[in-house]
């Protein structure tokens, strides 16, 4: 158990469906983030929010909308998604992000993932 | 190609074996990191090294990192089936934004 919890575990959507991923971090820390786990490809990062403020946004197509309503809360919204949008995808959240430290360390911690499939 | 890749791309062991990965990087960075997934779940952190340390520690792990080479080094000792899982390095530098930018992993299975 991480402090990081994620819903649904698992959904399956139609290509002209809405739905929300919901995640929640019961460890006070201040950035929350959205990746995502394709087939033997590396861990893609889709969002990132810093005290609620959306910091990040790694060209991420607009059928995807994040929204972070406080330091422990976040959704990704999905609207007219692709078959190839099928993934897990993670949550995490981390103590702070920052650009300014050289030394900046972010330990993540990671949700146990939506297992997405699109129709 | 990426920032981290990890080598080998799988990995079969026996019990009680020591398991051996590599990762390489590209960019200088300010730290690395190490986390394991076990299938279709989250990543866990396992240990962080400094870019000014050389070697952790951390139960049978062991982490070693050479930055002259740009590459880290992680080893568990003595493995266990419970060790079966994919193993992601991670690093953070300027040159990305001080973002974790994660490797494609190393997949292991021990087999008991």
């Amino acid at each position: 158990e991480t402090g990081v919890t994620q819903t649904p575990r698992h959904l399956v959507m139609g290509m002209t469906n809405k739905k929300s991923l919901k995640c929640e971090q019961h460890l006070g820390h201040n950035a929350m983030y959205w990746y995502k786990q394709s087939a033997k490809k590396p861990l893609e990062l889709m969002f990132v929010y810093n005290f609620k403020e959306q910091t990040e946004n790694n060209s991420v197509p607009s059928r995807f909308s994040p929204e972070c309503p406080n330091s422990s809360h976040l959704f990704l919204h999905l609207h007219t998604l692709q078959p190839e949008d099928s993934a897990l995808y993670l949550c995490a959240s981390s103590q702070r992000w920052t650009r300014t430290s050289n030394y900046f360390v972010d330990t993540q911690y990671f949700g146990p993932g939506t297992r997405l499939t699109v129709l | 190609s990426q920032q981290g890749e990890e080598d080998p791309q799988a990995l079969s062991i026996q019990e009680g074996e020591n398991a051996t990965m590599n990762c390489s990087y590209k960019t200088s960075i300010n730290n690395l990191q190490w986390y394991r997934q076990n299938s279709g779940r989250g990543l866990v952190h396992l240990i962080l090294i400094r870019s000014n340390e050389r070697e952790k520690h951390s139960g049978r792990l062991r982490v070693t990192l050479d930055t002259s080479k740009k590459s880290s080094s992680l080893l568990i000792t003595a493995s266990r089936a419970a060790d079966t899982a994919s193993y992601f390095c991670a690093t953070d530098s300027m040159e990305y934004g001080n973002k974790l930018v994660f490797g494609a992993g190393t997949i292991l299975r021990v087999k008991s």
